[in-house]
């Protein structure tokens, strides 16, 4: 059965740093991994969605990797902001059907 | 502009009352997802369904159905057998088989009084 697990669970850092935000599933056989913000009391937005044969992704400040043979992801963060403040999610669709299983979140403060 | 409606935002369940939760999304995606969020948890599947008047359980199905009578409409249950009901619930939907970006509605908090 597939796990996500991130790590870690909560992240304080000061405006301005980069930070890298981590991904681990035990089952390397994925259809694609998609990372999502959620604000407070919110739904889910998705950021970036990288597909099982692609290694990155990026948008603007935001750039995801993928090594399916060590069951890893990072979300690198450049440049942070208060404005992205939020928990990270990350999900890994094991199939066609694309079901997600999602990881427990790491929570980010950015401090202005 | 194309999204998913999820509806009431809140919502209040007395002890052995069923209540349906409304999704409708306008984004002609095939497949659409029930989760359910506890605190300190990740999100898990309730349903889905990938097309019209079809759709199977996911991981924790016990004490909810659901129906999917038109492309646009999931609706969730949580019937009287769901004992611990008070969470937050979300909607997606995708484009269905093949992969893609998720949708989410904006959720729906269920607590039981």
């Amino acid at each position: 059965k597939q796990e996500v697990t991130q790590i870690p669970a909560a992240l304080s850092v000061p405006e301005g740093e980069n930070l890298v935000l981590n991904c681990s599933f035990t089952d390397s056989a994925i259809y694609n991994l998609q990372w999502f913000r959620q604000d407070p009391g919110k739904g889910l937005t998705s950021l970036l969605l990288i597909q099982s044969s692609q290694r990155e992704q990026t948008s603007g400040r935001l750039n995801a990797s993928l090594d399916k043979s060590s069951g890893r992801s990072t979300l690198y963060i450049a440049a942070s902001q208060p404005g992205d403040s939020a928990t990270y999610l990350c999900a890994v669709a094991g199939g066609a059907t694309n079901k997600l299983i999602f990881g427990t979140g790491t929570l980010l403060a950015v401090q202005p | 502009d194309g999204g998913i409606t999820q509806s009431p935002k809140y919502l209040f369940r007395k002890e052995g009352q069923n209540v349906t939760l409304s999704c409708e999304q306008n984004l002609n995606h095939d497949a659409m997802y029930w989760y359910r969020q506890d605190p300190g948890q990740g999100l898990r599947l309730i349903y889905y369904s990938q097309i019209v008047n079809d759709f199977q359980k996911g991981d924790i199905a016990e004490g909810y159905s659901v129906s999917r009578e038109k492309k646009e409409s999931f609706p969730l249950t949580v019937t009287s057998a769901q004992k611990n009901p008070t969470a937050f619930y979300l909607c997606a939907s995708s484009i269905g088989a093949g992969g893609g970006f998720y949708t989410f509605g904006s959720g729906t908090r269920l607590t039981v009084v």
